[in-house]
């Protein structure tokens, strides 16, 4: 099961661009990337998920080197309402192929004013 | 926007009573999960479910665990003797299928006095 590394906390202010870069050195062939964000006591909340290249949503973007090993979730003009855990995790959700995903302790994001 | 509901969103017991955690996935979702979240600490796969059966569990589901899918709408997660160590928040999600994300519902915090 691909583990992935992740900074524990980061800073930043309202209006500039947040990048969290995650790295998961033994992603598997069939492995996607995906991100979630949690705000305290609530369920966590999908941002995001990709293969390869670049993603993007009304939200954020992922960009996945061709390694794969890595990967960053960049969320644009960040404001107070983003300052939450985000959690980055390899692996494939579904039932029946005997993965589960790991979760790491996440990316506690603070935006500050 | 359809949503995973989930009931109690409190419950306080006491430690070797019977606990059921109720939860009703998305209608259209065929994959369920529950998952764990002690206070501060990592989000942590307890069981997924599919096919009306367990696919897959980890070392924390143990005996004193079941799920069960009683009708076509609701996933409940059963714990038969309850300890302390069992307080936590549990969220259960679910997937529409294969590499789909993961929507979580708000959780249930369970508190065991």
């Amino acid at each position: 099961l691909a583990k992935t590394t992740q900074p524990i906390s980061m800073d930043s202010y309202e209006g500039q661009e947040v990048n969290i870069t995650c790295s998961h050195n033994n992603i598997a062939t069939n492995d996607y990337i995906t991100w979630y964000q949690q705000f305290p006591s609530q369920g966590p909340r999908f941002i995001i998920q990709g293969y390869k290249t670049k993603v993007t949503n009304e939200v954020a973007s992922l960009f996945i080197p061709a390694d794969r090993k890595s990967s960053t979730l960049s969320l644009p003009r960040v404001s107070l309402s983003d300052t939450a855990v985000y959690y980055c995790l390899v692996g494939a959700p579904w039932a029946g192929n005997n993965r589960k995903l790991i979760w790491g302790l996440g990316t506690s994001l603070a935006v500050n004013p | 926007e359809p949503e995973v509901t989930q009931t109690p969103s409190h419950q306080v017991t006491q430690m070797g009573q019977e606990v059921i955690l109720r939860c009703v996935p998305i209608s259209n979702h065929l994959y369920f999960y529950w998952y764990r979240q002690i206070l501060g600490q990592k989000v942590e796969f307890l069981v997924s479910f599919y096919n009306n059966e367990i696919s897959e569990k980890s070392e924390i589901f143990d005996d004193q665990f079941s799920v069960e899918r009683p009708d076509g709408s609701n996933f409940t997660l059963k714990i038969r003797s309850t300890k302390l160590e069992d307080s936590a928040m549990y969220f259960c999600a679910s997937s529409p299928g294969h590499a789909g994300e993961l929507f979580f519902g708000e959780g249930s915090r369970l508190t065991v006095l």
